[in-house]
């Protein structure tokens, strides 16, 4: 199975700051990589697709950049809708394996 | 719009069975492949089973094989989710999605609102 890391857990940012999360895969995965957005009592969004895709209708603050192992999800300027909880996944492969998430918190 | 909605979660005792139900809209469910996710209460997601939009490829995470059946109608736009055996460890919110497929990647979008399962005595 891919075994997917993500950098940091927990994340303590302020409004208007740039954050960066990091998912590092366990084997090259090419752009086979996704990054949804999850708030307390709901279902996952999609935000990246295909590492550096933005999905329809999400703000173009978010980014996502990288290739093989080694991938990152930018927020430039955080407002405050965005304090979340981040998953990386990989669809390289199955079985579907997520990372273990990044809750981004208020600072 | 798309959308996903999911039913049949609840408390059920260790060894008993659930079946859940996803029934999608505002698209051509037949043309799609399908998910089950779940997410232990306060834990990470975890990828469930696979079925293709004819039904001829079907995948399950080790963690349920033998214990869970996917399946569903085309016909009724539903998926399922058979949960047989059920342990303590099943315990989740457990969601469908949509998989939307390239000819490079794919992704899941959208997702249900979830179903609750409880295991426990």
């Amino acid at each position: 199975d891919i075994q997917m890391t993500q950098s940091p857990s927990s994340l303590s940012a302020s409004v208007g700051d740039r954050v960066t999360i990091t998912c590092r895969a366990s084997q090259s995965i090419n752009t086979y990589l996704n990054w949804y957005q999850q708030k307390p009592g709901k279902a996952p969004k999609l935000l990246i697709y295909a590492a550096s895709s933005l999905q329809s209708g999400v703000p173009s603050r978010f980014s996502g950049s990288g290739s093989g192992t080694d991938f990152t999800l930018t927020i430039s300027s955080l407002q405050p809708e965005d304090f979340a909880t981040f998953f990386c996944q990989q669809s390289y492969g199955i079985p579907y394996t997520f990372g273990q998430g990044t809750k981004l918190h208020i600072k | 719009e798309v959308k996903l909605v999911e039913s049949g979660g609840g408390l059920v005792q260790p060894g008993g069975s659930l079946r859940l139900s996803c029934t999608a809209s505002g698209f051509t469910f037949s043309t799609y492949e399908m998910n089950w996710v779940r997410q232990a209460p306060g834990k990470g997601l975890e990828w469930v089973s696979y079925i293709s939009n004819t039904v001829n490829t079907i995948y399950y995470a080790d963690s349920v094989k033998g214990r869970f059946t996917i399946s569903r109608d085309n016909a009724k736009n539903s998926l399922f989710l058979q949960m047989n055996s059920l342990r303590a460890e099943d315990t989740a919110v457990y969601y469908c999605a949509r998989v939307v497929t390239t000819s490079t990647t794919d992704w899941f979008d959208p997702w249900g609102q979830g179903t609750l399962v409880t295991v426990s005595s």
